[in-house]
């Protein structure tokens, strides 16, 4: 199965920690998306990354969130100092170079306890 | 940020019937739609796609209309059955590839 890898699916921290997702895209995409769904929301744009650049990051929030998607290695979402604002379901997507239609992961389910 | 609206949360049909799902955008630099489709605890699955140079596009079941001037797409199920009871997102991409999601419609088809 190539299909868009995330892990963890299920993630639990403490306030004031830290969380990192990691996404690999579909063998032989460069673009990945991130999204974030609330409890009961639809899906929120945040980050999109190409290989080693960050294309529009406008829908991040501009503390304690970060995303990169180096030259080797998946896609990594961080979230420094975790609240519980944070607990939501993450999406990565991913899509190739004449993309119209990205794939979506399973998901990483984040709980901040 | 709402530059795609899906303005129904839900929607409930007999089983049989059609089901409308519908779906407006305000950019005019989106150029290809798509619809996703979800269940609880998975990621969205893609569904069909329209490129703005069409108005429709049919699969199957699922239809998807375009018009271009309103800033509406439509995605059409029929006949509608019970296990296509999920959410639905709606999507527009520009072409440097940023891609946005309304809020869902949450179909139940009822047996």
């Amino acid at each position: 199965n190539a299909g868009v890898m995330q892990n963890p699916r299920h993630l639990v921290r403490r306030r004031g920690q830290e969380a990192r997702l990691r996404c690999s895209p579909m063998k032989g995409h460069s673009h990945v998306y991130w999204y974030r769904q609330l409890p009961e929301e639809g899906l929120k744009f945040m980050v999109y990354l190409q290989k080693e650049n960050i294309i529009d990051e406008s829908g991040m929030p501009k503390e304690r969130f970060s995303a990169e998607f180096p030259k080797e290695g998946p896609s990594i979402l961080r979230i420094q100092q975790v609240v519980r604002g944070d607990s939501a379901a993450y999406f990565c997507a991913s899509s190739g170079e004449a993309g119209n239609t990205i794939y979506f992961g399973e998901g990483s389910w984040l709980t901040v306890v | 940020d709402q530059q795609v609206k899906q303005n129904s949360p839900s929607l409930s049909v007999q089983e049989g019937r059609i089901s409308i799902l519908n779906c407006d955008y305000t950019n005019s630099m989106f150029d290809y739609f798509l619809w996703y489709k979800k269940y609880p605890a998975e990621g969205p699955t893609f569904l069909i796609s329209i490129s703005s140079i069409k108005d429709k596009n049919e699969d199957g079941r699922f239809t998807v209309f375009l018009n271009k001037s309103a800033k509406h797409l439509s995605l059409h199920i029929v006949p509608s059955q019970p296990g296509d009871s999920a959410v639905y997102f709606c999507a527009a991409r520009a072409q440097n590839n940023d891609m946005r999601f309304g809020a869902g419609t949450r179909l139940t088809v009822k047996p």
